[in-house]
């Protein structure tokens, strides 16, 4: 168990519609990270927030957003879903940059 | 551009016995982190090992060391003593600065399909 947990862990939704994918850090980590997982492209990187701000974003669709609130979870929002969203979306935290990143368990998200 | 290659799609090792998971990364910083992940069929992401780019020694942890080789950009996983509870994808991974902000995105290598046969 690395301590950082991901709700839900499955999600079927319709295309077009709107899902928030939860994520809670480590206790003490105060940096989020955002990771999408397909097939096609890998493992890519999407979004960071630190201790309430946003530090970094990637390859993230201006449909997706996120935002980490005082308690430090994150949430994931993902709107006008299309077929090509499925995949699996990880969270991970960290408490130093440019070290170890412990990711949770993945929101599977499957768009139909 | 920052780029990790992991150039063994997938391998495949008797039991018991040493494996050696090839990684390169490409990077022009001096500071950056590199790890190995292991994911299972289930899906989770179970970090490994990690090593500094200032690190003198190779990172171990337990079964798993990491060789790293500075000048040829290398970050070799070996793992001793395979299990059949080894079999599962591996990925190689940096993480690095980004300009002046203090964010250590991580990049992944496509990964290689570890195969630990009885």
């Amino acid at each position: 168990d690395s301590g950082v947990t991901q709700t839900p862990k499955h999600l079927i939704t319709a295309t077009g519609q709107r899902v928030t994918l939860r994520c809670s850090p480590r206790s003490g980590d105060l940096s989020v990270y955002w990771y999408q997982q397909s097939l096609d492209q890998g493992l890519q990187f999407l979004i960071q927030y630190y201790n309430g701000e946003e530090r970094a974003k990637g390859n993230i669709l201006e449909r997706f957003s996120a935002q980490q609130f005082p308690d430090l979870h994150s949430e994931l929002n993902l709107s006008s879903l299309e077929l090509g969203d499925s995949a699996l979306y990880f969270c991970a935290s960290s408490s130093r940059w440019l070290g170890e990143q412990f990711f949770g368990p993945g929101t599977r998200l499957t768009v139909l | 551009a920052q780029k990790i290659t992991q150039t063994q799609p997938g391998m495949f090792v008797q039991e018991k016995e040493a494996v050696t998971l090839d990684c390169t990364y490409d990077t022009s910083d001096q500071s950056y982190g590199l790890f190995w992940y292991k994911q299972p069929s289930s899906g989770e992401m179970i970090f490994l090992i990690y090593q500094g780019s200032y690190d003198e020694q190779n990172a171990t942890e337990g079964r798993y060391s990491l060789n790293f080789q500075k000048a040829r950009k290398s970050a070799n996983l070996v793992i001793s003593a395979s299990q059949l509870g080894d079999s599962a994808m591996y990925f190689c991974a940096m993480s690095q600065r980004e300009g002046s902000s203090n964010t250590g995105k991580l990049i992944f290598g496509q990964g290689t399909t570890l195969q630990v046969k009885p």
